[in-house]
């Protein structure tokens, strides 16, 4: 079975900084993984997925994350936050390999950015 | 390029009561989704459908919640009788026909149901 866990239910950064969301996953097979953002009242929105290409994988809005198979991690950062970053985002897991298999998230980081 | 459309946007019902969500995904998309998501958790897959057979149901409360995808386009999700525990945002979720491992899903704006 696959999972993920995000460490941190809330994270707040100062406009500017860093930010980076953690997330560790557990999984039996090679996962694929991904990273959706949510913004209040809406769905989500893809931010960037992993499928065995590249480790460093680049989305969209500067983000960016990378895949370390030692440390089962897929954390997210980027370099310097913006007001319009305030979101909540969720890591989450798929199977690898031919199939249908569920997408499994997180419990989501509330993300705030302080003027 | 229309997005996945969902309705109602926000629903409040007693329980023990009916009720049913609709969503039309993105024009093309063979496969649909819904998920529930439960305040302070991430979604949890309820039903796929893949045109318009179920491809996996095994999170789904059969003995109350039913959905069907006619046509292989709209879908509906129905709750029937409600519980206090189904008070959720209700997302549907579409991607188009290809690797279902990688292919990206696209979110609707969800149904935020309120059971009291």
């Amino acid at each position: 079975a696959q999972s993920v866990t995000q460490l941190g239910s809330h994270v707040s950064v100062s406009e500017g900084a860093l930010v980076l969301l953690r997330c560790n996953y557990s999984s039996s097979v090679p996962p694929y993984l991904f990273w959706y953002v949510q913004y209040p009242n809406q769905g989500l929105q893809l931010l960037l997925k992993y499928t065995s290409a590249a480790t460093l994988v680049k989305g969209i809005n500067g983000f960016e994350a990378e895949f370390k198979k030692s440390e089962t991690s897929f954390h997210l950062t980027k370099p310097s936050a913006h007001m319009s970053d305030a979101a909540e985002y969720f890591c989450a897991v798929r199977r690898s390999g031919a199939g249908s298999y569920q997408l499994t998230f997180g419990k989501g980081t509330k993300l705030s950015v302080i003027p | 390029e229309a997005g996945v459309a969902q309705s109602p946007r926000y629903k409040i019902i007693e329980k023990r009561q009916s009720v049913a969500f609709w969503c039309n995904p993105i024009s093309g998309h063979a496969t649909l989704y819904w998920y529930q998501q439960i305040l302070g958790q991430g979604p949890k897959l309820l039903i796929q459908f893949q045109n318009n057979g179920v491809v996996d149901d095994s999170q789904l409360p059969k003995d109350r919640f039913s959905a069907e995808r006619l046509k292989g386009v709209d879908s509906t999700l129905k709750i029937q009788p409600a519980k206090l525990e189904d008070s959720a945002v209700y997302l549907c979720a579409s991607s188009p026909l290809g690797d279902l491992s990688t292919d990206t899903q696209y979110f609707g704006p969800g149904t935020r149901l309120t059971v009291l």
